[in-house]
């Protein structure tokens, strides 16, 4: 299996745009989490699907974002409008069970 | 909310030395994983412990949880360059694989 695998890599995007993240976890994995790590707040949790139903969304910031899941093997994080403040790597991964495998993240930029 | 604490921060140490990293919490959790996380990276699992008082090793680190299943210590013997990176503890609740993750210890061990 190839992984979690996540695109872009890198965006760099103007504030007011809208952004979206994409991500397709390991087949099989039953549990997808998006999170977003920054140097100041480290590691943040911002929503988690299970059986691609949304369960905790208390992380997301405010309803500038949203996430997605249409089905088992694919996943969108949506931020709209984007804000300098929303600069991050955003990472997405996957767990059967406990072990959670992550993807490289996307590092974004608003500028 | 639960909070899991590390420390120290960060550390610098040469290569060769022991250290130990720590990570604390006030919320008991049905089990707790330690990442690394190398630049550009998503965190790789290293180890998962779930009972209270359980003691891993894997290699030259010692991981352990606490009695009350509240903490956990990560003990690397002999430190060498290639265990540069950011070490992460991350709790589970048990609710459908949740996991908050630590604050994270950045770690730099020199030649």
């Amino acid at each position: 299996d190839a992984g979690v695998i996540q695109s872009p890599r890198h965006e760099v995007t103007e504030m007011g745009q809208e952004v979206t993240l994409r991500c397709k976890p390991i087949s099989g994995h039953n549990s997808l989490f998006w999170y977003r790590q920054t140097m100041m707040r480290g590691l943040e949790l911002l929503i988690y699907f299970n059986n691609n139903v949304p369960i905790d969304d208390s992380g997301m910031p405010e309803d500038r974002f949203s996430a997605k899941m249409p089905n088992a093997s694919f996943s969108t994080l949506k931020i709209q409008p984007s804000e300098p403040r929303d600069s991050a790597v955003y990472f997405c991964a996957s767990s059967f069970e406990s072990e959670a495998f992550f993807g490289q993240g996307t590092r974004l930029t608003v500028v | 909310t639960q909070l899991l604490e590390q420390s120290p921060q960060f550390l610098s140490i040469q290569e060769g030395e022991n250290l130990t990293v720590y990570c604390n919490s006030s919320s008991v959790f049905s089990s707790l994983q330690w990442y690394r996380q190398e630049p550009g990276e998503g965190p790789v699992l290293l180890v998962t412990v779930v009972t209270g008082g359980e003691v891993k090793k894997l290699k030259r680190l010692t991981f352990q949880f606490g009695d009350a299943r509240k903490d956990s210590s990560l003990h690397i013997t002999a430190a060498q360059p290639g265990d540069t990176g950011l070490y992460l503890c991350a709790g589970e609740t048990g609710t459908a694989s949740k996991l908050t993750f630590g604050t994270g210890t950045r770690l730099q061990v020199t030649l």
